[in-house]
């Protein structure tokens, strides 16, 4: 069983590059979400989706932007990487609770 | 708004204590309450749920309980073990897609 997937698991981006977060679930799950965990603090929402086509915005969305062409997959996209952004990336899954995480991607933008 | 506390740290404790976590929330307006596990490096892996209508939840050596009027839960570890070791957080759900989730307590459990 993969569960939700995440890839890359680290990386390091320069100030005003672009980089896309994978994440895929297989567990056919309708709902899907992406957190940032910084030290010290609680996950924040940044994006979520109810199905294939359909995303609204979490607690922090400025910066990123998602698509969900497919219920398998949900992508995260960071268009100019500032440093603010340094920070781990969980993306979860679920029907309705509870929510099934992935391992993270820990970002760091110098 | 809804704001989830935690202990940020709680005491490395010797193998076998009995341990209690706590958590509060500032808003009684909740729909469930999850305990998660997160391991170093890891994502979080749900370990209770208790829904706005129960009192408590149980699985194996947890127990959680929740006191939705006084805005609190805990979380008691029986027997702990070094396998236990870990961050525990908790996280309310609120509605339409909105989970608030706390700091987490850091465990240490000394073999």
């Amino acid at each position: 069983n993969a569960g939700v997937t995440q890839t890359p698991k680290f990386r390091i981006l320069k100030i005003g590059q672009s980089m896309t977060l994978q994440c895929t679930q297989d567990m056919n799950h309708n709902y899907m979400y992406w957190y940032r965990q910084d030290p010290g603090m609680g996950l924040k929402l940044i994006y979520y989706s109810v199905g294939a086509g359909i995303t609204d915005k979490g607690e922090v969305p400025n910066g990123y932007n998602v698509s969900r062409s497919t219920t398998e997959d949900f992508p995260l996209r960071l268009e100019l990487a500032a440093p603010s952004q340094t920070s781990v990336y969980f993306c979860a899954s679920s029907l309705e609770s509870p929510q099934h995480f992935g391992d993270g991607t820990r970002l760091s933008i110098l | 708004k809804q704001e989830v506390t935690q202990i940020p740290a709680a005491p490395s404790v010797p193998e076998g204590e009995n341990l209690v976590l706590n958590c509060s929330f500032t808003d009684s307006a909740i729909y469930n309450l999850q305990w998660f596990r997160q391991d170093p490096g890891k994502g979080l892996t749900s370990l209770l749920l208790i829904q706005s209508s129960q009192r408590e939840q149980t699985s194996g050596r947890l127990n959680a309980s929740l006191d939705k009027s006084s805005g609190r839960s805990t979380l008691y570890i029986a027997a702990s073990q070094p396998g236990d070791s870990a961050t525990y957080l908790c996280a309310v759900y609120t509605g339409g897609f909105k989970t608030i989730f706390g700091a987490g307590t850091r465990l240490f459990v000394k073999a």
